[in-house]
Order: structure tokens, then C-alpha cells, then sequence
């Protein structure tokens, strides 16, 4: 079974630009969560979806940041236009159901870079 | 509050060393904990975790103990291996429930032959 899939894994933009993230969760997985760290501290909670609906978008930095999860399977994050403190490791994240005992799966993460 | 604090890094270790790197967090209750591990290139892997006070969470001859006494959770490891060498992530889930988890600003590890 694939795990979950990010794309692209590296991205070098210049600032101003704009940048689409994909997330692919592990098939079946309702919960969909982004995160990102930055320049090496910890990584923080950007939001949350079941199913294509936005449960929790707290983290969300800015309104420069958009996420979408349109018919609640992949998801995309937009970064317009992007800044150089937006730099940084982009992590998704799936889980199935909630509960105690439910694990949260992260996929290899994208590298954002602004320049 | 709502944290996760561990440990600063690099911690360097030669092969076969004891490891510990230190986790405290705080909270309302008493919520799930985890460790996370980044291999080199690679994404984040559950490590261990625990879900209850005086649990202890073991994998990969890792272990930390759920310790609510002094809301820690240290990562423990007998005899390290070059291929440990990654970087590591406390983390605890948001008192909201789900998986949305609060990380610590993780520890890398470096362990030589």
C-alpha cells in the first residue's frame, strides 16, 4: 500500500511567486493534516481536513496560504505570493479515524525555498 | 499551554553509547506522546509512543516511559548504531483531539563508528 506521497519534494521559487504544494493521503484516510518547520525549529500545525471539509485551520499563517482538498481525497497547499520567511519543510500527514489509538502518517515533506 | 521542549542537538555519540534525549511537555489531561524520527533524505517515522501515563513505548530497541509525575518523556536507547543517525521529534497530540500533534523542535543525532 503506497504511504503518503508529496510533490514536488524540492521547490526553489523567487519571492513574489506563487507555489502549489500536492499531498496524496494513504487511500482511505479522512484526516488530512498540513505542517511546516521552519529553518529548523519545531514543526507546527498548519491545518486540518476530513474529508474535503476544514476542521481546524488555527495554524494557518497567513491568507497567503490557501488549502484545498476538493472531493476529500488530495489536497493542495498554495503559497501567493510567497515571502522568504514562508522557506521551509512542508509536511502532510493522514490518518483514518480518531481515536486514541490512531497514528497519523507523514509523507517525505517538500523542501520550499525562497529567494 | 500547549508545548513540547526537548532537548537541544547535535548530541554526537560513538557506537554502542547510552542515548538519551530529553522530552518535557505540558498539558491539560494527560494526552497521547510520541517520538518521531527523520532518517537522512527521508520522511518522519513513528518511532514509538505511549497513550496513558505510566506507559512505556518501545521499537527498535528505543524505549520512553510516559511519566506524568514530571510530564516527561525521554528517549532511551541502550546502544546506539551509525545507522541511528537521524533526527528526532517529540511530540504530543493537541488537546482537541485527533492526530494533530505539537512538536518539540527535535534532536539530531549524530552517531560515529
Amino acid at each position: 500500500e503506497a504511504g503518503v506521497t508529496q510533490f514536488p519534494s524540492h521547490s526553489v521559487i523567487e519571492k513574489g511567486q506563487t507555489v502549489t504544494l500536492r499531498c496524496d493521503p494513504i487511500s482511505g484516510h479522512d484526516n488530512l493534516y498540513w505542517y511546516r518547520r521552519v529553518m529548523g525549529k519545531e514543526i507546527k500545525f498548519l491545518l486540518h481536513f476530513v474529508k474535503e471539509s476544514k476542521q481546524d485551520e488555527s495554524g494557518m499563517p497567513n491568507n497567503r496560504f490557501l488549502a484545498e482538498r476538493t472531493g476529500g481525497t488530495y489536497s493542495t497547499l498554495k503559497v501567493q505570493p510567497a515571502e522568504l520567511e514562508d522557506s521551509g519543510v512542508y509536511f502532510c500527514a493522514s490518518s483514518p479515524t480518531e481515536g486514541r489509538n490512531t497514528e497519523a502518517f507523514f509523507g517525505q515533506g517538500t523542501r520550499l525555498t525562497v529567494v | 499551554g500547549n508545548s513540547v521542549t526537548q532537548m537541544e542537538g547535535p548530541v554526537t555519540l560513538s557506537e554502542e553509547a547510552f542515548l538519551t534525549i530529553n522530552c518535557t511537555y505540558t498539558a491539560t489531561g494527560y494526552p497521547s506522546l510520541f517520538w518521531y524520527v527523520q532518517y537522512p533524505g527521508e520522511g518522519l517515522q513513528l518511532l514509538l509512543k505511549a497513550t496513558k501515563a505510566d506507559d512505556k513505548g518501545s521499537n527498535k530497541g528505543f524505549e520512553a516511559t510516559y511519566r506524568k509525575e514530571t510530564t516527561s518523556f525521554h528517549l532511551e536507547k541502550g546502544s546506539v548504531q551509525v545507522s541511528d543517525s537521524a533526527v528526532y521529534f517529540c511530540a504530543r497530540v493537541m488537546n482537541t483531539g485527533f492526530q494533530k500533534l505539537v512538536f518539540g523542535t527535535g534532536t539530531r543525532l549524530l552517531v560515529s563508528p
